[in-house]
């Protein structure tokens, strides 16, 4: 079991360029979230995604769109990449909404 | 809504030494509880949670946190430090019913522990 995985582990973007975060989980999860994570902020919830069709906005979502692909699967893009954009995002998911949330390794992103 | 706060940023200790890590949580009812730990560079380990009955809870890596309801409170133990210990904790709260909020995780600020030999 790789549990949460998620691709890119760096990237770059100049301002205005767009890029999609690819999250996948093998823990057969209802539930998945985005995070950001800033220093001195703890983590911030982006969006997440109750269950398999169903997507809803946490604290922080502007500038974000998520899509769930499927039961395993749940991207983060960005349309019009912002230097307030810069951090480290998170993939996280749980059996059920509530339950344990399991969280990958992160995707250290820097607008310039 | 819901909030944590960790009121140290920066903690540091000895090797050996005992160790505790403050968390206070404002919220309406007892929500679900949680502290995660992150190494640099790594994403977050669950470290130990509490849900409902007996309010000290053991976690791994020889952690224990306690639940008081009256003061609000989930702080973290350690009787004696590793120098592997030596990370960022986080603690977080969950609603633990129905309602808008179900499911989402508010963390605190974060408390950097270093370790002295």
């Amino acid at each position: 079991n790789a549990g949460v995985t998620q691709t890119p582990k760096f990237q770059v973007l100049k301002t205005g360029q767009s890029m999609t975060l690819q999250c996948a989980q093998d823990m057969n999860h209802n539930s998945m979230y985005w995070y950001r994570q800033d220093p001195g902020m703890g983590l911030r919830l982006i969006y997440y995604s109750a269950s398999e069709g169903t997507t809803d906005k946490g604290e922080v979502p502007n500038g974000y769109n998520v899509s769930r692909l499927n039961k395993r699967e749940f991207s983060l893009r960005l349309e019009s990449a912002a230097p307030s954009q810069t951090s480290v995002y998170f993939c996280a998911s749980s059996e059920l909404r509530g339950g344990t949330q399991y969280f990958g390794p992160g995707t250290r992103l820097l607008v310039l | 809504a819901q909030s944590v706060t960790q009121p140290d940023i920066h903690i540091t200790v000895s090797e050996g030494a005992s160790l505790e890590l403050r968390c206070n949580y404002s919220y309406g009812a007892t929500p679900y509880l949680f502290w995660y730990v992150q190494s640099p560079g790594q994403g977050l380990q669950l470290l130990l949670k509490y849900f409902s009955g007996d309010t000290l809870v053991q976690g791994i890596k020889g952690f224990e946190a306690e639940f008081k309801r009256s003061q609000s409170s989930f702080n973290l133990r350690k009787p004696s430090v590793h120098w592997s210990d030596a990370a960022e904790y986080f603690c977080a709260v969950s609603p633990n019913a129905g309602g808008t909020s179900y499911g989402k995780l508010t963390f605190g600020q974060g408390t950097i522990l270093t370790v002295h030999p």
